[in-house]
């Protein structure tokens, strides 16, 4: 089945430093991905569409100028979180949809668990 | 606005059967679908209804009522594994999916 790849699974930064994260469609080319963020005991959060070669769409309330997607590949998809902040701790996930046709499922990364000290 | 109603936690017994609703209120209907999510982990997916009915795979059964709005996912033969929360999402007429805040399912033994 689709699978997609997620890195870094956790990583724990200072204040006011940058942090990127992956996401690959490992069998499957991706031309939109999804990135969610989960606080805890909350539910999923789109934060924004990533649309391969072109700019993302983000969701109400979400700074594009601090949450920058690429999505430069059909397969790949970065989020990067500038100048972090401890208010930015949180799960992230990315998703993609297989292009199997309009019941294709999201298929998850595996989250990233970011830390903001 | 687009609505989606899950219980926030449901409690059963090892062994026995629950059912966890859904019910929904979108612009629009592109099917239905139903997500497990560990703590800590990311959703992993369960089932997907489109068109009325009961969907069964193996311990797992989800059914849909489009005119209704309204959907749940029964789990037979609970397992402590199955300590989880269940999310419930639709596909609205932009293919966006609307998400549940997500059942937390406590089994005790």
């Amino acid at each position: 089945g689709a699978v997609v790849s997620q890195h870094p699974s956790r990583v724990i930064c200072k204040s006011g430093t940058s942090v990127k994260i992956e996401c690959r469609s490992l069998d499957f080319q991706a031309t939109t991905m999804f990135w969610y963020r989960q606080f805890p005991k909350q539910s999923l959060m789109l934060m924004a569409t990533s649309n391969e070669g072109s700019k993302a769409t983000y969701e109400q309330g979400v700074e594009k100028d601090k949450f920058l997607i690429n999505h430069a590949s059909l397969t790949l998809s970065t989020l990067t979180v500038t100048s972090a902040h401890p208010e930015d701790s949180s799960f992230y996930i990315c998703s993609a949809s297989s292009p199997a046709g309009g019941n294709s499922p999201l298929h998850f990364g595996n989250g990233t668990r970011l830390t903001v000290t | 606005g687009q609505n989606i109603d899950q219980p926030t936690e449901m409690t059963a017994t090892e062994g026995a059967i629950v059912q966890i609703n859904c019910t929904y209120q979108t612009s629009g209907f592109n099917g239905l679908f139903w997500y497990q999510q560990h703590a800590g982990e990311a959703p992993t997916f369960l089932s997907y209804n489109v068109l009325d009915g009961l969907e069964e795979k193996g311990r797992f059964s989800s059914f849909l009522s489009r005119s209704k709005g309204y959907s749940y996912l029964l789990l037979k033969e609970l397992q402590m594994k199955d300590s989880a929360s269940y999310l419930c999402a639709v596909r609205d007429s932009n293919y966006q999916l609307i998400w549940g805040a997500g059942t937390k399912l406590i089994i005790k033994p």
